[in-house]
Protein backbone atom coordinates (compact mmCIF):
# COMPACT_ATOMS: atom_id res chain seq x y z
CA UNK A 1 0.00 0.00 0.00
CA UNK A 2 1.65 3.58 -0.78
CA UNK A 3 2.31 5.86 1.88
CA UNK A 4 0.98 9.45 1.78
CA UNK A 5 2.86 11.05 -0.93
CA UNK A 6 3.75 14.96 -1.63
CA UNK A 7 5.35 17.26 -4.36
CA UNK A 8 7.47 18.59 -4.80
CA UNK A 9 10.09 17.67 -2.38
CA UNK A 10 11.78 21.24 -2.22
CA UNK A 11 10.70 24.40 -3.49
CA UNK A 12 12.89 27.78 -4.08
CA UNK A 13 10.54 30.85 -4.99
CA UNK A 14 10.86 34.19 -4.53
CA UNK A 15 8.59 36.48 -2.03
CA UNK A 16 5.85 37.41 -3.94
CA UNK A 17 5.77 34.54 -6.05
CA UNK A 18 2.97 31.65 -5.65
CA UNK A 19 3.47 28.05 -4.99
CA UNK A 20 1.32 25.45 -4.86
CA UNK A 21 1.95 22.01 -2.94
CA UNK A 22 0.46 19.29 -3.37
CA UNK A 23 -0.70 15.82 -1.21
CA UNK A 24 -1.86 12.74 -2.34
CA UNK A 25 -3.00 10.49 1.01
CA UNK A 26 -3.75 6.82 1.45
CA UNK A 27 -5.86 5.15 -0.88
CA UNK A 28 -9.41 5.22 1.02
CA UNK A 29 -8.12 7.47 3.54
CA UNK A 30 -10.79 9.83 3.99
CA UNK A 31 -9.32 12.50 6.66
CA UNK A 32 -6.68 14.78 5.26
CA UNK A 33 -4.57 16.88 7.35
CA UNK A 34 -1.94 20.04 6.49
CA UNK A 35 0.74 20.53 9.31
CA UNK A 36 3.73 23.30 8.71
CA UNK A 37 6.95 23.34 10.89
CA UNK A 38 9.01 26.84 10.57
CA UNK A 39 12.86 26.63 11.16
CA UNK A 40 13.24 26.02 15.28
CA UNK A 41 9.87 25.53 16.21
CA UNK A 42 7.12 23.28 16.57
CA UNK A 43 4.99 21.33 14.19
CA UNK A 44 1.73 23.21 14.21
CA UNK A 45 -1.39 21.91 12.81
CA UNK A 46 -3.05 24.03 9.65
CA UNK A 47 -6.15 22.46 8.49
CA UNK A 48 -8.05 19.21 8.52
CA UNK A 49 -10.61 17.60 5.59
CA UNK A 50 -12.52 15.18 5.80
CA UNK A 51 -13.67 14.22 2.11
CA UNK A 52 -13.56 17.25 0.31
CA UNK A 53 -15.23 19.42 3.67
CA UNK A 54 -13.10 21.62 5.66
CA UNK A 55 -13.30 20.21 8.98
CA UNK A 56 -11.49 22.85 10.68
CA UNK A 57 -8.98 25.49 9.19
CA UNK A 58 -7.88 26.77 12.69
CA UNK A 59 -4.41 26.92 11.87
CA UNK A 60 -4.51 28.46 8.53
CA UNK A 61 -1.59 31.53 9.34
CA UNK A 62 -3.60 33.98 6.78
CA UNK A 63 -5.73 34.71 3.95
CA UNK A 64 -2.75 34.07 1.90
CA UNK A 65 -2.92 30.28 2.70
CA UNK A 66 -5.70 28.33 0.24
CA UNK A 67 -5.97 24.61 0.92
CA UNK A 68 -8.56 22.28 -1.87
CA UNK A 69 -9.18 19.14 -1.51
CA UNK A 70 -10.64 18.11 -5.29
CA UNK A 71 -13.53 15.13 -4.89
CA UNK A 72 -11.93 13.87 -1.83
CA UNK A 73 -8.87 12.66 -3.07
CA UNK A 74 -5.45 14.76 -3.71
CA UNK A 75 -4.88 18.04 -2.02
CA UNK A 76 -3.31 21.49 -3.19
CA UNK A 77 -1.73 24.15 -0.41
CA UNK A 78 -1.16 27.39 -2.44
CA UNK A 79 0.59 30.36 -1.13
CA UNK A 80 -0.50 33.63 -3.16
CA UNK A 81 1.89 35.50 -2.94
CA UNK A 82 4.72 33.76 -0.78
CA UNK A 83 6.47 36.50 1.85
CA UNK A 84 9.98 34.88 3.74
CA UNK A 85 8.40 33.51 7.33
CA UNK A 86 6.20 31.32 4.88
CA UNK A 87 9.82 29.09 4.24
CA UNK A 88 9.72 25.83 6.14
CA UNK A 89 8.61 22.19 6.31
CA UNK A 90 4.94 21.50 4.57
CA UNK A 91 3.79 18.08 6.04
CA UNK A 92 0.17 16.22 4.92
CA UNK A 93 -0.98 13.68 6.72
CA UNK A 94 -4.27 11.12 6.03
CA UNK A 95 -6.29 8.94 8.39
CA UNK A 96 -9.24 6.54 7.92
CA UNK A 97 -10.32 7.14 11.69
CA UNK A 98 -8.92 10.29 12.81
CA UNK A 99 -7.21 8.95 15.86
CA UNK A 100 -3.87 7.59 13.71
CA UNK A 101 -2.63 10.24 11.42
CA UNK A 102 0.22 8.92 8.88
CA UNK A 103 2.61 11.62 7.67
CA UNK A 104 4.28 12.18 4.19
CA UNK A 105 8.00 13.07 3.45
CA UNK A 106 7.51 17.03 3.58
CA UNK A 107 7.86 19.83 1.15
CA UNK A 108 10.85 22.11 2.08
CA UNK A 109 9.72 25.80 1.05
CA UNK A 110 12.39 28.36 0.45
CA UNK A 111 11.11 31.59 0.07
CA UNK A 112 13.80 34.53 -0.37
CA UNK B 1 -5.34 24.64 25.50
CA UNK B 2 -3.40 21.45 25.46
CA UNK B 3 0.03 21.72 24.79
CA UNK B 4 3.20 18.70 24.86
CA UNK B 5 6.62 19.98 26.22
CA UNK B 6 9.82 18.31 25.36
CA UNK B 7 12.50 19.48 27.97
CA UNK B 8 15.29 18.18 25.86
CA UNK B 9 16.37 19.73 23.00
CA UNK B 10 19.08 17.52 22.27
CA UNK B 11 20.83 14.05 23.48
CA UNK B 12 23.68 12.08 22.97
CA UNK B 13 23.77 8.33 23.80
CA UNK B 14 26.57 5.63 22.89
CA UNK B 15 25.47 2.59 20.85
CA UNK B 16 24.03 0.08 22.72
CA UNK B 17 23.17 2.26 25.75
CA UNK B 18 19.76 2.99 27.10
CA UNK B 19 17.72 5.51 26.15
CA UNK B 20 14.50 7.42 27.61
CA UNK B 21 12.70 10.63 25.98
CA UNK B 22 11.31 12.84 28.29
CA UNK B 23 7.00 14.10 26.96
CA UNK B 24 5.54 16.00 29.45
CA UNK B 25 1.54 17.33 28.28
CA UNK B 26 -1.17 19.44 29.52
CA UNK B 27 -4.92 18.33 28.55
CA UNK B 28 -8.09 18.63 30.34
CA UNK B 29 -8.84 15.25 29.80
CA UNK B 30 -7.12 11.63 29.08
CA UNK B 31 -5.24 12.66 26.12
CA UNK B 32 -4.63 10.50 22.65
CA UNK B 33 -0.61 10.09 22.84
CA UNK B 34 1.52 9.42 19.77
CA UNK B 35 5.56 9.31 19.60
CA UNK B 36 6.66 10.12 16.01
CA UNK B 37 10.33 9.97 14.72
CA UNK B 38 12.21 11.87 11.26
CA UNK B 39 15.07 10.41 10.17
CA UNK B 40 17.54 12.83 8.13
CA UNK B 41 15.65 13.33 4.98
CA UNK B 42 12.72 11.55 5.60
CA UNK B 43 9.19 11.72 6.69
CA UNK B 44 7.23 11.49 10.10
CA UNK B 45 6.78 8.12 10.83
CA UNK B 46 4.58 6.86 13.63
CA UNK B 47 6.46 5.20 16.24
CA UNK B 48 3.50 4.04 18.64
CA UNK B 49 0.62 5.44 20.13
CA UNK B 50 -1.65 5.55 23.61
CA UNK B 51 -5.25 5.55 22.93
CA UNK B 52 -6.60 3.61 26.17
CA UNK B 53 -5.94 0.57 28.54
CA UNK B 54 -2.58 -0.76 29.35
CA UNK B 55 0.23 2.45 30.04
CA UNK B 56 2.78 0.86 28.59
CA UNK B 57 2.94 0.79 25.00
CA UNK B 58 5.18 -1.38 22.56
CA UNK B 59 5.97 0.39 18.91
CA UNK B 60 8.43 -0.45 16.30
CA UNK B 61 12.14 -0.24 16.26
CA UNK B 62 12.46 -1.92 19.63
CA UNK B 63 10.88 1.52 21.37
CA UNK B 64 8.39 1.91 23.90
CA UNK B 65 6.67 4.37 26.24
CA UNK B 66 4.80 4.39 29.27
CA UNK B 67 1.68 6.55 29.89
CA UNK B 68 1.38 7.93 33.58
CA UNK B 69 -1.52 10.31 34.49
CA UNK B 70 -0.42 10.99 37.61
CA UNK B 71 2.93 12.83 36.15
CA UNK B 72 1.52 13.91 33.06
CA UNK B 73 4.22 12.10 30.90
CA UNK B 74 4.74 9.74 28.43
CA UNK B 75 8.17 8.84 28.11
CA UNK B 76 9.81 7.11 25.48
CA UNK B 77 12.41 4.00 26.13
CA UNK B 78 14.85 1.97 24.18
CA UNK B 79 16.52 -0.65 26.09
CA UNK B 80 19.75 -0.37 23.48
CA UNK B 81 20.31 2.41 20.86
CA UNK B 82 21.43 1.48 17.62
CA UNK B 83 23.37 3.83 15.33
CA UNK B 84 20.31 3.63 13.08
CA UNK B 85 18.03 5.63 16.05
CA UNK B 86 19.98 8.45 14.98
CA UNK B 87 16.81 11.12 14.32
CA UNK B 88 14.61 13.68 15.62
CA UNK B 89 11.50 12.53 17.75
CA UNK B 90 8.32 14.35 18.48
CA UNK B 91 5.80 13.82 20.82
CA UNK B 92 2.50 14.90 20.18
CA UNK B 93 -1.63 15.20 21.31
CA UNK B 94 -4.87 14.74 20.25
CA UNK B 95 -8.02 16.07 21.81
CA UNK B 96 -11.20 15.46 21.05
CA UNK B 97 -10.73 17.55 17.56
CA UNK B 98 -7.75 15.14 16.45
CA UNK B 99 -5.66 17.11 15.33
CA UNK B 100 -2.17 16.88 16.60
CA UNK B 101 -0.58 19.27 19.09
CA UNK B 102 3.39 18.27 18.51
CA UNK B 103 6.17 19.01 21.00
CA UNK B 104 9.22 20.59 19.95
CA UNK B 105 11.11 17.36 19.33
CA UNK B 106 14.39 15.92 20.47
CA UNK B 107 17.37 15.43 18.41
CA UNK B 108 19.30 12.02 19.29
CA UNK B 109 22.66 11.84 18.31
CA UNK B 110 24.34 8.34 18.63
CA UNK B 111 28.02 7.91 19.16
CA UNK B 112 29.72 5.11 18.41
Amino acid sequence: EAGVTQFPSHSVIEKGQTVTLRCDPISGHDNLYWYRRVMGKEIKFLLHFVKESKQDESGMPNNRFLAERTGGTYSTLKVQPAELEDSGVYFCASSQESLTQYFGPGTRLLVL
Amino acid sequence: AQSVTQPDIHITVSEGASLELRCNYSYGATPYLFWYVQSPGQGLQLLLKYFSGDTLVQGIKGFEAEFKRSQSSFNLRKPSVHWSDAAEYFCALAGSNYKLTFGKGTLLTVNP
